[in-house]
């Protein structure tokens, strides 16, 4: 059973430029949560998308959005990338057939370096 | 706004002792659950424990358990026997079951070193 995965694994970009960033959910799951994670910080959650909706959003500019396809899959987009976006950013993913059972899956996340 | 704080940075253990790692909360909510996740050196986030706020008693999972005081917001992690690979970067989590959206709000993280 595939987990979680997410790519690419390292990506080095530079201040103004875009990025984007992909995510497999695992079998089954049909929710997908984004969440940044700074250097020795716990993860912030950026947003969550569900039946290709956002769904809720955290405290983050425009500057990040993101996309699920029919098959689950999603990307977080940030344009005019800043050195604070410097970040791991890890993927989660669910099947919500109730508040008791959605368990967040993580995925190994992407390491994003802006120089 | 619901609030997870770790006020531990970093704990360390001796193999095949016990630890705990602490954990407060802050919220006006009444149902919600809360977590623990394990986050060695490889980065991928793990599911520890889960603890639904509804429930007195406190989960276990093998070595790991729980000690839940809901009317003090503590949720404290204790792990017997300890291991190497136990070492990892640990995070308290908290999510509302007021909202459908499982948003999980992280804690600091506390960093366990396990000594041989």
């Amino acid at each position: 059973d595939a987990g979680v995965t997410q790519s690419p694994t390292h990506l080095i970009k530079t201040r103004g430029q875009q990025v984007t960033l992909r995510c497999s959910p695992k079998s089954g799951h049909d929710t997908v949560s984004w969440y940044q994670q700074a250097l020795g910080q716990g993860p912030q959650f950026i947003f969550q998308y569900y039946e290709e909706e956002e769904r809720q959003r955290g405290n983050f500019p425009d500057r990040f959005s993101g996309h699920q396809f029919p098959n689950y899959s999603s990307e977080l987009n940030v344009n005019a990338l800043l050195l604070g976006d410097s970040a791991l950013y890890l993927c989660a993913s669910s099947f919500p057939l109730s508040p008791s059972t959605d368990t967040q899956y993580f995925g190994p996340g992407t390491r994003l370096t802006v120089l | 706004a619901q609030t997870v704080t770790q006020s531990q940075p970093e704990m360390s253990v001796q193999e095949a002792e016990t630890v705990t790692l602490s954990c407060t909360y802050d919220t006006s909510e009444s149902d919600y659950y809360l977590f623990w996740y394990k986050q060695p050196p490889s980065r991928q986030m793990i599911l520890v424990i889960r603890q639904e706020a509804y429930k007195q008693q406190n989960a276990t999972e093998n070595r790991f358990s729980v000690n839940f005081q809901k009317a003090a917001k503590s949720f404290s992690l204790k792990i017997s026997d300890s291991q190497l690979g136990d070492a990892a970067m640990y995070f308290c989590a908290y999510r509302s079951a007021e909202s459908n959206t499982g948003k999980l709000i992280f804690g600091q993280g506390t960093t366990l070193q396990v000594k041989p």
